[in-house]
């Protein structure tokens, strides 16, 4: 079946623009993650998902990043007045969810993002 | 907060040799995850394990709970095992990662 897709796999902006990622987690899992990879790091957090709902939005840097899953399927994660160093490689990962004894994590090839 | 160390950051060894590369965390989880992820790749999950010892392919990873440390072991490495690979925990009752920054591993033909 289809693994964990991300759209658009590159995005180059300007400074104080609007963007949103889009990620289509595999069918059927219920949690989802966002996590963001700043060049030669590891990801860091961002937002998990649990169906529609935020379980735990802790990772958001600010006000700026905000992320939907409406009908607990599709994510949008959306970067308001873009800043240089929200460059960087953005993660989804979807998993069965807690509580199913599978928890491991599927991820997407990641969207780069580049704000000049 | 949890804190993930990996050693060694890089490590180049010649095709053939046994790798191993460690992982150590300062609060308890429910799980620990070696992930893989190659340049310009995507990243992709090799293990998950709360205890014990699994092994894939030439793949074996390790825990001891105790001591909050795990080691990923590869078997007769070859060229196509260089990549980056990363340790991440997850919490009870939360299942988001904490990672690592990640080991470089290079095998030399």
């Amino acid at each position: 079946g289809a693994g964990v897709s991300q759209t658009p796999s590159n995005k180059v902006t300007e400074k104080g623009k609007y963007v949103e990622l889009r990620c289509d987690p595999i069918s059927g899992h219920t949690a989802l993650y966002w996590y963001r990879q700043s060049l030669g790091q590891g990801p860091e957090f961002l937002i998990y998902f649990q169906g529609t709902g935020a379980a735990d939005d802790s990772g958001l840097p600010n006000d700026r990043f905000f992320a939907v899953r409406p009908e607990g399927s599709v994510s949008t994660l959306k970067i308001q007045r873009t800043e240089r160093g929200d460059s960087a490689v953005y993660l989804c990962a979807s998993s069965l969810g807690p509580g199913t004894g599978d928890n491991e994590q599927f991820f997407g090839p990641g969207t780069r993002l580049t704000v000049l | 907060k949890n804190e993930v160390e990996q050693s060694p950051q890089n490590l180049t060894a010649q095709e053939g040799e046994f790798i191993t590369i460690n992982c150590s965390y300062s609060v308890g989880i429910s799980a620990l995850h070696w992930l893989q992820q190659h340049p310009g790749g995507g990243i992709v999950s090799l293990f998950m394990l709360s205890s014990g010892k699994k092994k894939h392919g030439r793949l074996i990873a390790t825990i001891n709970i105790q001591e909050k440390h795990s080691s990923l072991h590869i078997t007769a490495s070859h060229p196509r095992d260089s990549a980056v690979y990363i340790c991440a925990v997850s919490g009870f009752g939360n299942e988001k990662l904490t990672f690592g920054t990640g080991t470089r591993l290079t095998i030399i033909p």
